[in-house]
């Protein structure tokens, strides 16, 4: 069974750069999957950041971007600040109309 | 705006049945996929299932397959997930999510706020 897998955790300073990947435990990932990203914070419902590779959904500040890294999907933050101290899912597409997120990576910014 | 709103969250029994709705607005329903996303508390998010424009394809995460059933009613911009035979490890909150298709990649845009359904006695 085909996993999607993700960074558990990630430490970032403020305003350092911090790249999250998304990636497949058979496989690599490509457009085929329709990698998006997603924030969480707590007790929030999620909110979508990027999608078609790199494009940020609307109000996303462009200290977000997203890209392909090797055989992953890739989040990349580039200044982090505080308040994006939360949790990033990914999702793919398997194919067969199945969607599987990654387990999601925890941000701490300090 | 547009919006999602899920309803129909509760408390129920071990082995109950349960019906959530999500009532979409300022969009044409009948132009999107949709579906659901669960999460557990403390855990991370789970798709559950997706639904064409049409209602004719449905697609379920494997381990949901007999028990969960999504349907959708275009005419009253609604969006149904019927669970049935819940266990406690359906304790989530459930999010109504809208497929987006852009680009030619799809993506969800936007969530619900969401909706927790508590199986317990």
């Amino acid at each position: 069974q085909t996993v999607v897998t993700q960074e558990p955790s990630f430490s970032v300073s403020p305003g350092g750069t911090v790249t999250l990947t998304c990636g497949l435990t058979s496989g690599s990932v490509s457009t085929n999957n329709h990698p998006s990203w997603y924030q969480q914070t707590p007790g929030q419902a999620p909110r979508t950041l990027i999608y078609n590779t790199n494009t940020r959904s609307s109000g996303v500040p462009d200290r977000f971007s997203g890209s392909f890294l090797g055989n992953k999907a890739a989040l990349t933050i580039t200044g982090a600040q505080a308040d994006d101290e939360c949790d990033y899912y990914c999702i793919l597409n398997l194919g067969s109309g199945i969607w599987v997120f990654g387990g999601g990576t925890k941000l701490t910014v300090l | 705006e547009v919006q999602l709103v899920e309803s129909g969250g509760g408390l129920v029994q071990p082995g109950g049945s349960l019906s959530l709705s999500c009532a979409a607005s300022g969009f044409t329903l009948v132009n999107h996929w949709m579906g659901w996303v669960r999460q557990a508390p403390g855990k991370g998010l789970e798709w559950v299932a997706n639904i064409a424009p049409s209602g004719g394809a449905k697609y379920y995460v494997d381990s949901l397959k007999g028990r969960f059933t999504i349907s959708r009613d275009n005419a009253k911009n609604l969006v149904f997930l019927q669970m049935n035979s819940l266990r406690a490890e359906d304790l989530a909150v459930y999010y109504c999510i809208r497929w987006q298709y852009s680009g030619a990649w799809y993506h969800i845009d936007p969530w619900g706020q969401g909706t927790l359904v508590t199986v317990s006695s």
